[in-house]
């Protein structure tokens, strides 16, 4: 499968924990995207990398979120002191700036906290 | 600053029929618009987009979208439903000027197609 990959497809985690989520893009897309995606609504952008630089970040990302694409290639996502209001799906997506490609998304994680 | 608006919540139409499932946008710059479409327990499908040229643009499944510029819409259409078509869609937009192609998306639209 040459898709976007998002591991893990969920995860249950307590009040307080750390989670990290990794997320690898189509290989020859630079640009990477992260989404949050809450019941019956639309997803809500996150930040974005041009290869391993993050260019945009949302007002949505507090600080206790932080993301990293080291090496251009596979992205991290990780919420820090989880609380119930982080359970939501995250979407990973990817596209080719040569290609101007529309984004390609990935099937998300799904986070639970309980 | 951009926006998308899906003002249905859900769509009813018996198999056969044709759907329609209705989007209209806000961008300060060229909008370019997309729609996907989600399954249960699925990440998003790409379906068809518009950039430029012609406004009445094809894609996947069977499915089309009109481009009005005047009304800012996007309507997703296509001339038979299946059940298969069930799930939920929704209309994106981004600022073709916006070097960071971030999407903004709907609230969605739940596509209910019935025997």
């Amino acid at each position: 499968d040459t898709g976007v990959s998002q591991d893990p497809r969920h995860k249950i985690t307590k009040r307080g924990q750390n989670v990290t989520f990794r997320c690898d893009p189509i290989s020859e897309h630079n640009r990477l995207y992260w989404y949050r995606q809450t019941l019956g609504q639309g997803p809500e952008f996150l930040t974005y990398f041009q290869n391993e630089a993050q260019l945009e970040k949302s007002r949505l990302l507090s600080d206790r979120f932080s993301a990293e694409r080291p090496k251009g290639s596979f992205s991290t996502l990780e919420i820090q002191r989880t609380e119930q209001g982080d359970s939501a799906m995250y979407l990973c997506a990817s596209s080719s700036q040569t290609l101007n490609t529309e984004a390609f998304f990935g099937q998300g994680t799904r986070l639970t906290v309980v | 600053a951009q926006s998308v608006a899906q003002p249905e919540d859900q769509v009813n139409v018996a198999e056969g029929n044709p759907l329609t499932v209705k989007c209209t946008y806000s961008v300060s710059g060229n909008p370019y618009l997309f729609w996907y479409v989600q399954y249960p327990n699925r990440g998003l499908q790409f379906l068809l987009k518009y950039i430029t040229g012609d406004n009445l643009v094809k894609g996947s499944y069977g499915f089309e979208a009109e481009f009005n510029k005047s009304q800012t819409s996007f309507h997703l259409k296509k001339p038979s439903a299946l059940v298969s078509d069930s799930a939920l869609y929704f209309c994106a937009v981004r600022d073709g000027g916006n070097a960071g192609n971030m999407l903004t998306f709907g609230g969605g639209t739940r596509l209910m197609v019935k025997p």
